[in-house]
């Protein structure tokens, strides 16, 4: 089945500055790639996906970028800000359920 | 903007009791699930509801776990007998007909804690 890795689990950075954060999946039969945004004590808010036929997706200050052969796919958050300051996760799925990797803390330090 | 709704907030229930999770999905939703995130951890795939069936599970989902539509609006997750390892937060998410296992939006959890 599919296993997907996440890294870094905790990223500090200062407010401002750019934030990237890392996944590989290991089914190269996935096709859909989405990342979640979790707030203390809220549930996971879809904040930008991507598919296999695209390689980057830009919405605003956020980017998700594709490699498909090296199966990678990266959150890139630019400008960052103190409320962007949550748990992220990326995960992956190819019709079937949704496989998550294990978060990562983004602490924005104003 | 739609959303997913879950009752209650916060769930306390003594080891081998019942509890019911409530969820509302989005109206023009049609396929349902339920995550579990033990706490620290990971979001884990329960199980998928379809055409008022299950269309997957996981191996967490064993026979003390259901899933419900009992009316138009609602999806429950029942857990018959509850152990303490079933304390964690349980997701419920909602995604339109064509893109079944895509796009899914979550509801805000219930945190089980079982004593």
């Amino acid at each position: 089945g599919e296993n997907v890795e996440q890294h870094p689990s905790t990223l500090s950075v200062q407010e401002g500055d750019s934030a990237v954060i890392k996944c590989t999946y290991s089914d190269s039969a996935s096709n859909y790639f989405p990342w979640y945004k979790q707030e203390l004590g809220k549930g996971p808010q879809l904040i930008i996906d991507i598919r296999s036929n695209v390689g980057e997706k830009k919405d605003q200050r956020i980017a998700v970028t594709l490699n498909k052969t090296a199966k990678h796919f990266s959150l890139h958050i630019t400008e960052t800000q103190p409320e962007d300051s949550a748990v992220y996760f990326c995960a992956a799925s190819g019709n079937t359920p949704l496989v998550f990797g294990k978060g990562t803390r983004l602490s924005v330090i104003a | 903007e739609p959303e997913v709704t879950q009752t209650p907030s916060h769930q306390v229930t003594q080891m081998g009791q019942e509890v019911i999770l409530r969820c509302v999905p989005i109206s023009n939703h049609l396929y349902f699930y339920w995550y579990r995130q033990i706490l620290g951890q990971k979001v884990e795939f329960l199980v998928s509801f379809y055409n008022n069936e299950i269309s997957e599970k996981s191996e967490i989902f064993d026979d003390q776990f259901s899933v419900e539509r009992p009316d138009g609006s609602n999806f429950t997750l029942k857990i018959r007998s509850t152990k303490l390892e079933d304390s964690a937060m349980y997701f419920c998410a909602s995604s339109e007909l064509d893109t079944s296992y895509n796009e899914q939006f979550f509801g805000p959890g219930t945190r089980l804690t079982v004593l």
